[in-house]
């Protein structure tokens, strides 16, 4: 089974802080995503990457950062969290087959 | 015109009813199309997928794409309690960056 990775489920950070959301993806899939999920808004794209240092902005990245410096790995960055940044952030890939699979969700609160 | 308009409810139907899910988009180069289930405080999942116009079933659950409306849906017989969550809709667009839109959801509660 392809797992996606998000090893931070839940944590709650100061305004400030800079707080780093990691994704891991164990079948070499090239395209890497990272969403976040608001009611009333749905799933809004931050970020994404198509190769290894290779990033391009989605439709809602200020604020954000992000790192690919392994295939397998794609950080999302907040470099001073911010109270409207309190979310649930979502990672997910895309496979040569265009299936899509899903991390399970990390869920940030600044405070 | 948003790329992907999706009504977020909330839906309260009856247990035994059907019931219709609809999205619609705006670029005809899309060309797939999926359907997500998510319950609280977890990842969406997979329920379908199609690539083409038409309909296609599996078990209680029928993915319809109407390309030439821009219009796809999802339809559940015999709802059941537990079909009660958020359901998204997801189009990608096959690109050398894959481009893939989401609907914001719409929550379906099933009444017993």
């Amino acid at each position: 089974d392809v797992k996606v990775t998000q090893s931070s489920r839940y944590l709650v950070k100061r305004t400030g802080e800079k707080v780093f959301l990691e994704c891991v993806q164990d079948m070499d899939h090239e395209n890497m995503f990272w969403y976040r999920q608001d009611p009333g808004l749905g799933l809004r794209l931050i970020y994404f990457s198509y190769d290894v240092k290779m990033k391009e902005k989605g439709d809602i990245p200020e604020g954000y950062s992000v790192s690919r410096e392994k295939k397998e790995r794609f950080s999302l960055i907040l470099e001073s969290a911010s109270t409207n940044q309190t979310s649930m952030y979502l990672c997910l890939t895309v496979d040569s087959g265009n299936t899509i699979y899903f991390g399970e969700g990390s869920w940030l609160t600044v405070v | 015109q948003k790329e992907v308009e999706q009504d977020p409810g909330p839906l309260s139907v009856p247990e035994g009813a059907i019931v219709s899910l609809n999205c619609t988009y705006s670029n005809s180069a899309f060309q797939y199309f999926m359907w997500y289930r998510q319950y609280s405080r977890k990842g969406p999942e997979l329920l379908m997928y199609t690539y083409s116009s038409g309909n296609k079933e599996d078990g209680r659950f029928t993915a319809q794409v109407d390309k030439s409306s821009k219009y796809i849906s999802l339809f559940i017989r015999d709802s059941q309690p537990s079909d009660s969550a958020t359901y998204l809709c997801a189009i990608l667009l096959i690109h050398r960056d894959d481009k893939i839109i989401f609907g914001k959801g719409t929550r379906l509660h099933i009444l017993p």
